[in-house]
């Protein structure tokens, strides 16, 4: 079945400077790539998807780039604020279509 | 409009007590997922439904839970004979049609503590 791999578990960078997490994937027919951040408290709230025929999308201050052939995805937050503060999570969908999920990264903006 | 509600919010429950947790799904939505997050880990699939047909309950960890949707709709979860590891937060999530290639969006969980 899909496993995902997450890293860093911890990140912490000072406001206006760009953070990364990365992550892999095991399953090559996967095809769907989400974005979670959990803030204290809440549920998992998506923020951006990528799918497997393109191999970056943009949106605003967020960015995710794909490469199928290594089977890894990425992040990419820019000009980060405070209020980017908070645990964020990568998925992948098994042959079933439930979503597997990273282990998470807790990104703490300093400012 | 309206997202994905949970009830209650927290659930304290002694150790032995069953419970059901409650699930609003966004209108119109077909798939209704239930998700079990632990403490500093990220989610981990229960089970699926597709309107009332429940496709899927791989990630159900014992016969003590038990899911339903009998309208497609509101769904429950049920835990029988609660232990001390079944303490974690418990997500739903509906997306518009099947799980592949789809957006999943969660509701704000249920804190379950079994004491």
């Amino acid at each position: 079945g899909e496993n995902v791999e997450q890293h860093p578990s911890t990140l912490s960078v000072q406001e206006g400077d760009s953070a990364v997490i990365k992550c892999t994937y095991s399953d090559s027919a996967s095809n769907y790539f989400p974005w979670y951040k959990q803030e204290l408290g809440k549920g998992p709230q998506l923020i951006i998807d990528i799918r497997s025929n393109v191999g970056e999308k943009k949106d605003q201050r967020i960015a995710v780039t794909l490469n199928k052939t290594a089977k890894h995805f990425s992040l990419h937050i820019t000009e980060t604020q405070p209020e980017d503060s908070a645990v964020y999570f990568c998925a992948a969908p098994d042959q079933g279509g439930k979503l597997i999920f990273g282990q998470g990264t807790e990104l703490s903006v300093k400012p | 409009g309206a997202g994905v509600s949970q009830s209650p919010r927290y659930k304290v429950a002694k150790r032995g007590q069953d419970v059901a947790l409650r699930c609003d799904p966004i209108s119109g939505h077909v798939s209704l997922f239930w998700y079990q997050q632990a403490l500093g880990q990220g989610p981990e699939f229960l089970t699926y439904f597709q309107n009332e047909a429940q496709l899927d309950k791989s990630g159900l960890p014992s016969d003590r839970f038990f899911a339903e949707r009998p309208e497609g709709s509101v769904s429950t979860l049920k835990i029988q004979r609660t232990q001390q590891e079944d303490s974690a937060v418990y997500l739903c999530a509906s997306s518009l049609a099947g799980p592949s290639r789809n957006e999943q969006f969660f509701g704000p969980g249920t804190r379950l503590t079994v004491l």
